[in-house]
């Protein structure tokens, strides 16, 4: 069946990094661009970063512009966010999700993965 | 990237239709109809909804529907359940293509 599935998460300092990564399985990766979401304790869906079907356009939200890198490997079905120089606002879960739209991005994510969780904590 | 706006919490009783709102610009919701919603139960991953402003995904049940005018997108649930109740997020496409921006969300309960 289709499955997003993250994996990454985990305690790291302020200034630290840390790679998030996601496994795609059931569909034809290399067709679907993929979205990085991230949720802080409590607060609400806060969209990150997307990564089109062939990897040769990214877009990021403005709070993490410059210190997060979104990229993919379409022969391992695999979407991966580097996170640097992370700060306390950063901590939240992080979802995985697949566009709707082959080929385009409509920001329409129609599967997700169940999120790992980061923390940043001194 | 200001989050869309929508009202923090909508309650119903049973049987009952509510409307979510979800107001952008007209840099954003406003400029196309490239709007989705996602409800989101507690410890869940979002789901999604409704896309392109009215059209419902395969499985989603038809007391879901969506509609939009001028810079504003709703979500109206109509015979409310007690599956419904949860966090409903809006989404658009904005900036020329190039983010995506969410709605500050909004709880669904029952009164």
């Amino acid at each position: 069946q289709v499955q997003l599935v993250e994996s990454g998460g985990g305690v790291v300092q302020p200034g630290e990094s840390l790679r998030l990564s996601c496994a795609a399985s059931g569909f034809t990766f290399s067709s679907y661009g993929m979205h990085w979401v991230r949720q802080a304790p409590g607060k609400g869906l806060e969209w990150v970063a997307v990564v089109w079907f062939d990897g040769n356009n990214k877009y990021y939200a403005e709070s993490v512009k410059g210190r997060f890198t979104i990229s993919r490997d379409n022969s391992k079905n695999m979407v991966f966010l580097h996170m640097n120089s992370l700060r306390a606002e950063d901590m939240a879960v992080y979802y995985c999700a697949r566009e709707r739209a082959i080929r385009r991005i409509y920001y329409f994510m129609d599967v997700w993965g169940k999120g790992t969780t980061v923390t940043v904590s001194s | 990237q200001s989050a869309l706006t929508q009202p923090a919490s909508v309650s119903g009783s049973p049987g009952q239709s509510i409307t979510i709102s979800c107001t952008g610009t007209s840099s954003d919701v406003g400029s196309h109809n490239l709007v989705s919603w996602y409800q989101q139960h507690p410890g869940k991953a979002p789901k999604l909804m409704i896309y392109e402003a009215i059209k419902r995904p395969s499985g989603i049940s038809d007391r879901f529907s969506g509609s939009k005018s001028g810079n504003t997108a709703s979500l109206t649930i109509s015979g409310l359940q007690a599956e419904d109740e949860g966090d409903y997020y809006c989404c658009s496409l904005a900036g020329r293509s190039t983010f995506g921006v969410f709605g500050t969300g909004t709880k669904v309960t029952f009164l």
